[in-house]
């Protein structure tokens, strides 16, 4: 079944414990995006990339790490995570380099006390 | 910020009836999308349209845009239950690939 996981879905953890979460697409997309989503603020883009070892900022990066070394992959990482950061976050991917027709992970919800 | 705003925020129909959903954004666009959200999982893509396109349509979906004003409307005809969920508008501006996302229009569907 073509899809994009993420885990974990569900996470509670403490401020500045450093946590990376999954994602990975099956059908050889080659955009793929972080997006936080809060309430009232709709979602966000944090990091997108159009290509492997190819990644850039989107509009609220700071506090976030990512990279591509594979297609299939692109882990979202939280070297020092702080309560702004709690939120649901969206991994997509796009069948080409523009993000169109995107499809979404499940989601996980994080939250940092 | 290239944010879009959706208008109305939250809007309560009867089964049958017909939604239309608003969504203006600041700079200019490649293209603009629609998806759909059902409570707290992950969107789901509904339509595109590009900037050269002034109406489109798909099933019981109609779209709108107009560059000009810098706005586009979704339409969904003859509205079900299970239209219920919360959609929102996502553009690219020209010359980027990020994708910016409108707050959303949260549409309940009453049977």
């Amino acid at each position: 079944e073509a899809q994009v996981t993420q885990n974990p879905r569900y996470l509670i953890t403490v401020t500045g414990k450093k946590l990376t979460v999954t994602c990975s697409q099956n059908m050889n997309h080659e955009y793929m995006s972080w997006y936080r989503q809060d309430p009232g603020l709709g979602l966000r883009q944090i990091y997108y990339s159009m290509n492997v070892e190819v990644t850039d900022k989107g509009d609220v990066p700071e506090g976030y790490k990512v990279s591509r070394k594979e297609k299939r992959n692109f882990p979202l990482i939280l070297e020092s995570p702080s309560p702004n950061q709690t939120s649901l976050y969206f991994c997509a991917s796009s069948p080409t380099r523009i993000p169109y027709e995107q499809y979404f992970g499940p989601g996980t919800r994080l939250t940092v006390t | 910020s290239q944010q879009g705003e959706e208008d109305p925020q939250a809007l309560s129909i009867q089964e049958g009836e017909n939604a239309t959903m608003n969504c203006s954004y600041k700079t200019s666009i490649n293209n603009l999308q629609w998806y759909r959200q059902n409570s707290g999982r992950g969107l789901v893509h509904l339509i595109l349209i590009r900037s050269n396109e002034r109406e489109k349509h798909s099933g019981r979906l109609r779209v709108t845009l107009d560059t000009s004003k810098k706005s586009s409307s979704l339409l969904i005809t003859a509205s079900r239950a299970a239209d219920t969920a919360s959609y929102f508008c996502a553009t690219d501006a020209k010359g980027a690939q990020k994708l910016v996302f409108g707050q959303g229009t949260r549409l309940t569907i009453n049977p």
